[in-house]
């Protein structure tokens, strides 16, 4: 089955400053790489995702780049507010949902 | 957002009671899942629904019961669990099986003692 491995467990960085989550995935049949967000007490919501026809995806600050040979696919926000702290996951799929796999998560903290 | 609704927000319970998790949604989706958070852990899957029908129950202990009446509501019911069972349980819906963005409720911490 699909094994999704995200990187750093943690991530601090400066108001201002850009930030780089980093995921890899095992099934070479996984073509749907969804984003989540996850404010303390609340739910995860979607903030972008990403499908294998493409290489890379924009949405204002952040943006998703994949990388099929490699299997991997990172989350990169820039500009970065106090308010995207937060824990994102990455997630990989076939396209269905009942076979999505989740990374463990990256706390990031950004410093006012 | 109030699509996906789920209560009891908080719950303790000792190992030998019976309690339940209740799951609803107001997005008209067809697919209703269960997720296990624990700490520092990937989001575990637990059952999927899709139409009223199960179609995924991923190794869960029998301890845990779900029952879905209809395609807006879902439950989870809990007996004889175990302290490990202690996490945060999600419920989370989507248009369809198939490349349809998740829609997660907030969840119902769960303290077994």
């Amino acid at each position: 089955g699909e094994n999704v491995e995200q990187h750093p467990s943690t991530l601090s960085v400066q108001e201002g400053d850009s930030a780089v989550i980093k995921c890899t995935y095992s099934d070479s049949a996984s073509n749907y790489f969804p984003w989540y967000k996850q404010e303390l007490g609340k739910r995860p919501q979607l903030i972008i995702d990403i499908r294998s026809n493409v290489g890379e995806k924009k949405d204002q600050r952040i943006a998703v780049t994949l990388n099929k040979t490699a299997k991997h696919f990172s989350l990169h926000i820039t500009e970065t507010q106090p308010e995207d702290s937060a824990v994102y996951f990455c997630a990989a799929s076939t396209g269905y949902n009942n076979d999505m796999r989740f990374g463990a998560g990256t706390r990031l903290t950004v410093k006012p | 957002e109030t699509g996906v609704t789920q209560t009891p927000r908080h719950l303790v319970m000792g190992m030998t009671n019976k309690k339940s998790l209740k799951c609803e949604q107001h997005l008209g989706h067809n697919a209703m899942y269960w997720y296990k958070q624990s700490a520092k852990k990937p989001l575990e899957l637990m059952f999927v629904y899709n139409f009223k029908e199960q179609t995924e129950n991923n190794s869960v202990p029998s301890r845990f019961s779900p029952e879905c009446p209809n395609s807006s509501h879902l439950f989870l019911h809990l007996h004889t669990l175990q302290p490990e069972d202690s996490a945060l349980y999600l419920c989370a819906s989507s248009q369809d099986l198939r490349d349809s963005p998740l829609h997660f409720g907030n969840g119902t911490r769960l303290t077994v003692t």
